[in-house]
């Protein structure tokens, strides 16, 4: 079946020790996004990849990197995990046609914790 | 104010119960509104698109009023499988760029 898929599902780092965080998709969307959700919070967006065009939120620090080599694969990178960082990490997928903005299909998430 | 908010409940209703959430939006720029439902520890999944003509699908029902910025989900004949999270989402261009705004959910609970 098409899906996304994210790994490590559980991942844990030490404080300031740089972890990366990986997502694949086998539905050939061209816009891959990447979310931080916190516990009983809205997910918010780190920044997104419509086709190789990177787009950062202007509010996401820059302790937080993508790299899109592909249009299946796409990795968050945190340089120096902090204890605030702790979260869910979302990465999700669209097929996007430019216009209004279509379904997005998440993976099953990356749970980040930083000792 | 926040850009998207939603009444973050929790809505405690026995089965067979009809239930409506609300969200509202402040910009008006926004093109294309969702109802995303997020189970607890899961990942958000696709409940329905908001036309603007309003759209139903099954025991579920969706409008979008833009003159008042905001939008409804309406569940009918509630399920104890409907415990969930639901989440609006408004997305919009805005210089180029494409702007995805979440609220923070509505949180269901349906009691037998």
């Amino acid at each position: 079946d098409a899906m996304v898929i994210q790994n490590p599902r559980y991942q844990v780092t030490q404080f300031g020790k740089p972890v990366t965080l990986s997502c694949s998709q086998t539905l050939n969307h061209n816009v891959m996004y990447w979310y931080q959700q916190k516990s009983s919070q809205a997910p918010k967006l780190l920044f997104h990849y419509y086709d190789k065009d990177f787009n950062n939120e202007a509010d996401t620090p820059d302790n937080f990197q993508s790299r899109r080599p592909n249009t299946s694969f796409c990795f968050l990178d945190i340089r120096s995990p902090g204890l605030g960082d702790a979260a869910m990490y979302l990465c999700a997928t669209s097929r996007d046609s430019g216009l209004a903005g279509r379904e997005q299909f998440f993976g099953p998430g990356t749970r980040l914790t930083v000792l | 104010r926040k850009e998207v908010e939603q009444d973050p409940g929790p809505f405690n209703v026995p089965e067979g119960a009809t239930v409506a959430f609300n969200c509202t939006y402040s910009n008006s720029a926004s093109q294309s509104f969702f109802w995303y439902r997020q189970d607890c520890r899961k990942e958000p999944k696709l409940l329905m698109s908001v036309y603007s003509s309003g759209n139903e699908d099954g025991r579920f029902t969706a409008q979008l009023n833009r003159a008042s910025q905001y939008i409804s989900l309406l569940i009918r004949d509630s399920k104890l499988s409907d415990s969930a999270t639901y989440l609006c989402v408004v997305n919009r261009r805005e210089a180029g760029r494409r702007a995805l705004t979440f609220g923070s959910g509505t949180r269901l609970q349906v009691q037998p």
